[in-house]
């Protein structure tokens, strides 16, 4: 059992490039979320979906676009990437999203130059 | 403005003894709170949580007690372990809402 899976694990970009971070889950959960952490700041959230065709924003979108076309996938875009978007991103699932405990993987290490 | 407070940064205990890592907030909607526990390059993992109908919750050498009145919530680790050392993040929701809200985190050490 996966649970849930983040690729790539490290990233360089240059300013202005775009890239997907791609998340699955294989535990047929229905809720997804992107959280970013950063030193002092702990975790935040990017954006998150209930179900398939369903997303919402969390507490910092700007600059990512997510989209959930399956149960299993749920990637994010970054459209022109920024130094400000360096940071450890993680992506998360959970049965149901509401009181049900989520989990992590392993995250991606992204660096904009 | 910050509604999850975890407001030691870090936290350093000798094997054996107790660890207590503390969790203030601020939002009354917040109805179910979470630990997770964070090793370096991994993500973090659940470790215990508590409904607010429930002031404490028990697994194993893990204990979690809510305070609603004063808004508090804390981990209690007993026997405290050298693998025990990682960052403990409190998360909190509430409202209906799937939006789960993070604490900074505190490093917990335990020394052997």
């Amino acid at each position: 059992n996966a649970g849930v899976t983040q690729t790539p694990k490290f990233q360089v970009l240059k300013t202005g490039q775009s890239m997907t971070l791609q998340c699955a889950q294989d535990m047929n959960h229905e809720y997804m979320s992107w959280y970013r952490q950063d030193p002092g700041m702990g975790l935040r959230l990017i954006h998150y979906s209930v179900g398939a065709g369903i997303t919402d924003q969390g507490e910092v979108p700007n600059g990512y676009n997510v989209s959930r076309s399956t149960t299993e996938d749920f990637p994010l875009r970054l459209l022109s990437a920024a130094p400000s978007q360096t940071s450890v991103y993680f992506c998360a699932s959970s049965r149901t999203g509401y009181n049900s405990p989520l989990h992590f993987g392993n995250g991606t290490r992204l660096t904009v130059t | 403005d910050q509604q999850v407070k975890q407001n030691s940064p870090s936290l350093s205990v000798q094997e054996g003894r107790i660890s207590i890592l503390n969790c203030d907030y601020t939002n009354s909607m917040f109805d179910y709170f979470l630990w997770y526990k964070k090793y370096p390059a991994e993500g973090p993992t659940f470790l215990i949580s508590i409904s607010s109908i429930k002031d404490k919750n028990e697994d194993g050498r893990f204990t979690v007690f809510l305070n609603k009145s004063a808004k508090h919530l804390s981990l209690h680790i007993v026997p405290s372990q050298p693998g025990d050392s990682a960052v403990y993040f409190c998360a909190a929701t509430g409202g209906s809402n799937y939006k789960l809200t993070f604490g900074k985190g505190t490093l917990l050490t335990v020394n052997p």
